[in-house]
């Protein structure tokens, strides 16, 4: 019962690098999120999913990817990572499954990636 | 789209004081309104949420309000403790998504 998990915990890229982050979860919800944590900003919403095969822009889709091949996984990428992209980024799932009692609302949050671009 | 705007974006208060945080959104269609806390270095974890039909909701020393005319929500927190030292963060769902708007935060220090 590990609920929603992030890998990598920490990463620092050179500007212009890629790469990948991969959340997991094993709710079997529906929805999962992308977010990015800036001081002062709160959580901003990059890019979203209501199921396996669907993704949706958010409020700071820019300069991101995501792919949601399995109904467990979102994958963020960066394809060409700059400076600005340093941030704290969280993944979340919410939906009808174990542990929500039959609710979409609630959003569970992964650890957190920090990831510092030079 | 939906703005939520929070207030303030800090809060100190003395050890068993009452703290409270404010918010207001923009899109009278928004049906659901969490709030989260956030300690140092960790996950945001809801602490009460309240749904559009509801006006208040309480859970031990934790409230939450709604006025939907106003479209304003706040967070009660009574007889405050070191624990509640905090970022809290309000938000509101677009009625018609499932995605969540955030506040930009409240840093709750409870001196003791």
């Amino acid at each position: 019962n590990a609920g929603v998990t992030q890998t990598p915990k920490f990463r620092v890229l050179k500007t212009g690098q890629s790469m990948t982050l991969l959340c997991a979860q094993d709710m079997n919800h529906e929805y999962m999120y992308w977010y990015r944590q800036d001081p002062g900003m709160g959580l901003r919403l990059i890019h979203y999913s209501v199921g396996e095969g669907t993704t949706a822009k958010g409020e700071v889709p820019d300069g991101y990817n995501v792919s949601r091949l399995k109904k467990q996984n979102f994958l963020l990428g960066l394809e060409s990572a700059a400076p600005s992209q340093t941030s704290v980024y969280f993944c979340a799932s919410s939906g009808v499954g174990r542990r929500t009692g039959g609710d979409y609302n609630e959003q569970f949050f992964g650890p957190g990636t920090r990831l510092t671009v030079l | 789209g939906e703005n939520v705007e929070q207030h303030p974006s800090t809060l100190s208060v003395q050890e068993g004081d009452s703290a409270v945080i404010k918010c207001t959104y923009s899109d009278s269609a928004s049906n659901y309104f969490p709030w989260y806390k956030q300690e140092l270095g960790k996950r945001p974890q809801l602490i009460i949420d309240i749904r559009s039909n509801v006006g208040e909701k309480k859970d031990q020393r934790i409230a939450v309000t709604l006025n939907k005319t106003a479209k304003h929500f706040s967070l009660h927190i009574t007889e405050t403790q070191p624990e509640d030292s905090a970022v809290y963060f309000c938000a509101a769902r677009p009625g018609s998504q499932g995605n969540l708007i955030f506040g930009k935060g409240t840093k709750l220090s409870v001196k003791p």
